[in-house]
């Protein structure tokens, strides 16, 4: 049953806090994204990579970042530098990250800040 | 700068009619267009899709036109169903030298369909 995980569902983040969000997909996709989505907004791309070890910065990528070891798993950490972290955090992949590409997205992880 | 735009927030209508969703975008450079459905608290799901060499994409329910001189495209569907309510996202690739997929969301469209 092929798929995209993400996890927690829900994630609570102290004042200077860094934490990590986890995505995994086994889907043998060779490009993967993360997203932002907040009400009333669409989604904005915050990271991509579209191959292991290698990624590229999105529209909105101050405050966070990610690494590539794996090609199924492309984690996202939100950084003490992201001052509005409270959002919904979409995962997605793609085939190969090229143009005319569907996206497939995970269930998502809302983010709140205490 | 909204490059892809859905001007209206919502929509109803009553369970049976033909429900329209309208998306704008300003980027020519734009080569392929998606849309996508999302229940609350849930990942948006893959709804169909069209390219700019063609300008209407039909599968079962849903048909989404595309009007390049205007920039503009329309989800359609027939019939409407309650279980079709949910937001509506429309999502534009960019056709660019690096030839990323990266896509380019507009707002949503809060689609309730009445029984």
């Amino acid at each position: 049953d092929g798929g995209i995980t993400q996890s927690p569902k829900y994630l609570f983040r102290k004042e200077g806090q860094n934490v990590t969000l986890s995505c995994e997909q086994n889907l043998n996709h060779d490009a993967m994204y993360w997203y932002r989505q907040d009400p009333g907004q669409g989604l904005r791309l915050i990271y991509y990579s579209q191959i292991v070890n290698d990624f590229q910065k999105g529209d909105i990528a101050e405050g966070y970042s990610v690494s590539r070891e794996k090609k199924e798993s492309f984690p996202l950490t939100v950084t003490s530098a992201q001052k509005n972290p409270t959002a919904f955090y979409l995962c997605a992949s793609s085939s190969s990250g090229l143009s005319r590409e569907t996206q497939y997205f995970g269930p998502g992880t809302r983010l709140l800040v205490l | 700068d909204q490059q892809v735009k859905q001007n209206s927030p919502s929509l109803s209508v009553q369970e049976g009619r033909i429900s329209i969703l309208n998306c704008d975008y300003t980027n020519s450079m734009f080569d392929y267009f998606l849309w996508y459905k999302k229940y609350p608290a849930e990942g948006p799901t893959f709804l169909i899709s069209i390219s700019s060499i063609k300008d209407k994409n039909e599968d079962g329910r849903f048909t989404v036109f595309l009007n390049k001189s205007a920039k503009h495209l329309s989800l359609h569907i027939v019939p409407s169903q309650p279980g079709d309510s949910a937001v509506y996202f429309c999502a534009a690739s960019v056709w660019g030298s690096s030839n990323t997929g990266k896509l380019i969301f507009g707002q949503g469209t809060t689609l309730q369909v009445k029984p």
